[in-house]
């Protein structure tokens, strides 16, 4: 079955400072990506997405993404973080031919000042 | 433009009690779906309608839960009767058809409390 694997649950950064959060996922062709944002007590925003095309993508909030197919990865990327980028981020796919969202466990993110 | 529309954000509830939650997804949007996130499963789909119809509901727990949709403004989540391990935030989220329908928007939520 197709799966979304975040490996870090929890990653600290500093404002300034440069950001990665992995993504791995789990399925036999290429899926539609899709990266998520939820602050505290908020809904899911969506950040980028991913279906077809370069490999890079860019999204809301100075934040980027690049799908790599031989490492089943899709991670996110932001040169420089500020406080208010602290919030949960979550992965997920799409199957093709399908409508169901698979996500990821989540990564929380906190800025240090 | 107005996003997904979710009522009440928030609900608190004695065991036992019917639970109704709201859902106007965005105009024009022909999938809606309902999804429940809670710490130790995360985000889980629980239903999705495509054009008012339910087309599939493997996620809905059990027969407590049940979901309706019946125009294309408008969808409920009923819990009944609902029991403390049904606390969750629950999220409905709506996607347009077409090449652009992959593409979800989420709505704010119900913060669900069941005493």
């Amino acid at each position: 079955a197709q799966s979304v694997t975040q490996p870090d649950i929890h990653i600290t950064v500093s404002e300034g400072a440069s950001l990665e959060l992995r993504c791995n996922y789990s399925y036999g062709a290429t899926p539609y990506l899709f990266w998520y944002v939820q602050s505290p007590g908020q809904g899911l925003q969506l950040l980028l997405k991913y279906f077809s095309g370069d490999t890079l993508v860019q999204g809301i909030k100075g934040f980027e993404a690049e799908f790599k197919r031989s490492q089943s990865s899709f991670n996110l990327r932001k040169p420089s973080v500020h406080w208010s980028d602290a919030a949960e981020y979550f992965c997920a796919i799409i199957i093709q031919g399908a409508q169901k969202l698979v996500f990821g466990q989540g990564t929380r993110l906190t800025i240090n000042p | 433009d107005a996003g997904v529309i979710q009522s009440p954000r928030h609900e608190v509830t004695e065991m036992g009690q019917e639970v109704t939650l709201r859902c106007k997804p965005i105009s024009g949007h022909d999938y809606l779906f309902w999804y429940r996130q809670t710490m130790m499963r995360g985000l889980e789909l629980l239903i999705y309608f495509n054009n008012n119809v339910p087309i599939d509901d493997s996620g809905m727990p059990e027969d407590r839960f049940s979901a309706k949709m019946p125009n294309a403004s408008f969808s409920t989540l009923k819990i009944q009767p609902s029991e403390p391990r049904d606390s969750a935030v629950y999220f409905c989220a709506s996607s347009p058809s077409g090449g652009a329908g992959w593409t979800q928007y989420f709505g704010p939520g119900t913060r669900l409390t069941v005493l």
